[in-house]
């Protein structure tokens, strides 16, 4: 198994650019999820999904949107990018809820807009 | 709401150190507490998970332990290696989502 896959690894936006994240995993998992890290910060969630065709707000959503066609692929979008948006972005799946899940981690997409 | 914090930021010890990292988090109604090692510019690997229900998991030379009622979690390490240096991130599980509320990270620097 890949586990879970982002690209690009890095990116370079203009001010009022978008773009796409690409995340997919191969784990047949339900859940997954968008993160971005702040230099020295921890993760601060941006939107999550619990399954295909159903997605809801996490703590940071605002400038980004998700989609969730199939199980596999969870997408972020950036419409028009802001320097504040400069971050690095996780996408992170777990197969459900509960006690004892566990969330894995891509190798992350370091965006920066200048 | 739920908050995670993390003492202290960074910690630099000789090689051979047995070493203690402290997370806290204000709501006790969790899941799961997960414990994750990140190197510079790379992205998270899980190291330890704790159910809500458990008091301590270990792996190899980490031992991590829950204690919900005092909102607290440690990481163990012993015999500490320049190999481990790396952050630390604690992050507290719970919801009907299983959303993951991070610390803020501990930098660790063993040195050789």
């Amino acid at each position: 198994n890949a586990g879970v896959t982002q690209t690009p690894k890095f990116r370079i936006l203009k001010i009022g650019q978008s773009m796409t994240l690409q995340c997919t995993q191969d784990m047949n998992h339900n859940y997954m999820y968008w993160y971005r890290q702040d230099p020295g910060m921890g993760l601060k969630l941006i939107y999550y999904s619990v399954g295909a065709g159903i997605t809801d707000k996490g703590e940071v959503p605002n400038g980004y949107n998700v989609s969730r066609s199939t199980t596999e692929d969870f997408p972020l979008r950036l419409e028009l990018a802001a320097p504040s948006q400069t971050s690095v972005y996780f996408c992170a799946s777990s197969f459900d809820r509960g006690l004892g899940n566990e969330q894995f981690f891509g190798p992350g997409t370091r965006l920066t807009v200048l | 709401k739920q908050e995670v914090t993390q003492i202290p930021a960074a910690l630099s010890v000789p090689e051979g150190e047995n070493l203690v990292l402290n997370c806290s988090f204000t709501d006790s109604a969790i899941y799961n507490l997960q414990w994750f090692r990140q190197d510079p510019g790379k992205g998270l690997t899980s190291l330890l998970l704790i159910q809500s229900s458990q008091r301590e998991q270990t792996s190899g030379r980490l031992n991590a332990s829950l204690d919900k009622s005092s909102g607290r979690s440690t990481l163990y390490i012993a015999a500490s290696q320049p190999g481990d240096s790396a952050t630390y991130l604690c992050a507290a599980g719970g919801g009907a989502t299983n959303k993951l509320i991070f610390g803020t990270g501990t930098l660790l620097a063993v040195q050789p």
